[in-house]
């Protein structure tokens, strides 16, 4: 069964530029699921940040299409993604995800902080 | 984009108790990209329904999901321990974004 790992700094400096790897295990980033992110702010609800499918094709959220690059490494079985120009309103729990409606297997999740 | 209105925000039911959970769309969205998931604090969500109606691998059939176009519900026909947690709605209507609805908290009585 597939598993999704998420790691990265657990603290961003504002202004600065938050990075979080996807690990995919058990399983290939080539088949066929666009491999999501999603962010859930502390004590709030979900929001899906983007996607991206094994060709490289990329989806974002508009309202944060200015900031975010979501990226795949065939060669690791990861992907990855960049949130540029952080400010508190960042600060989240993070997972990547597989699949798009519905996401089937969620990663655990890390916590990113944009705090000084 | 799509909004997905949860209702009610909590629900405060006894276990043994029916729950149901509305999910309306701001637009008509496909069936097929509609899902259900649940959260329990500190863990990722998990899926539930899928299409709209389609219960995920692992599922116990107290969970049924129903609706169409705009109008869609989760019904749990008897809560379990387990069960109480927040539930979340999800669609995708052809283009992004893919949203979420704000989240429906089902708490014990």
């Amino acid at each position: 069964q597939v598993q999704l790992q998420e790691s990265g700094p657990g603290l961003v400096k504002p202004s600065g530029t938050l990075s979080l790897t996807c690990a995919v295990s058990y399983g290939s980033i080539s088949s066929s699921y666009w491999w999501s992110w999603v962010r859930q702010p502390p004590g709030k609800g979900l929001e899906w940040i983007g996607e991206i499918y094994h060709s490289g094709s990329t989806n974002y959220n508009p309202s944060l299409k200015s900031r975010v690059t979501i990226s795949i490494d065939k060669s690791k079985n990861q992907f990855s993604l960049r949130l540029s120009s952080v400010t508190a309103a960042d600060t989240a729990v993070y997972y990547c995800a597989r699949g798009r409606v519905p996401v089937t297997t969620w990663g655990q999740g890390t916590l990113v902080t944009v705090s000084s | 984009e799509i909004v997905l209105t949860q209702s009610p925000g909590t629900l405060s039911l006894s276990p043994g108790e029916r729950a149901t959970l509305s999910c309306r769309a701001s637009q008509n969205i496909s069936s097929s990209y509609l899902a259900w998931y649940h959260q329990k604090p500190g863990q990722a969500p998990r899926l539930l329904i899928y299409g709209a109606s389609t219960r995920a691998i692992g599922i116990p059939n107290r969970f049924s999901g129903s609706g169409s176009g705009t109008d869609f519900a989760l019904t749990i026909s008897r809560l379990e321990p387990e069960d109480f947690a927040v539930y979340y709605c999800q669609q995708y209507a052809g283009s992004p974004p893919l949203t979420f609805g704000g989240g429906t908290k089902v708490e014990i009585k």
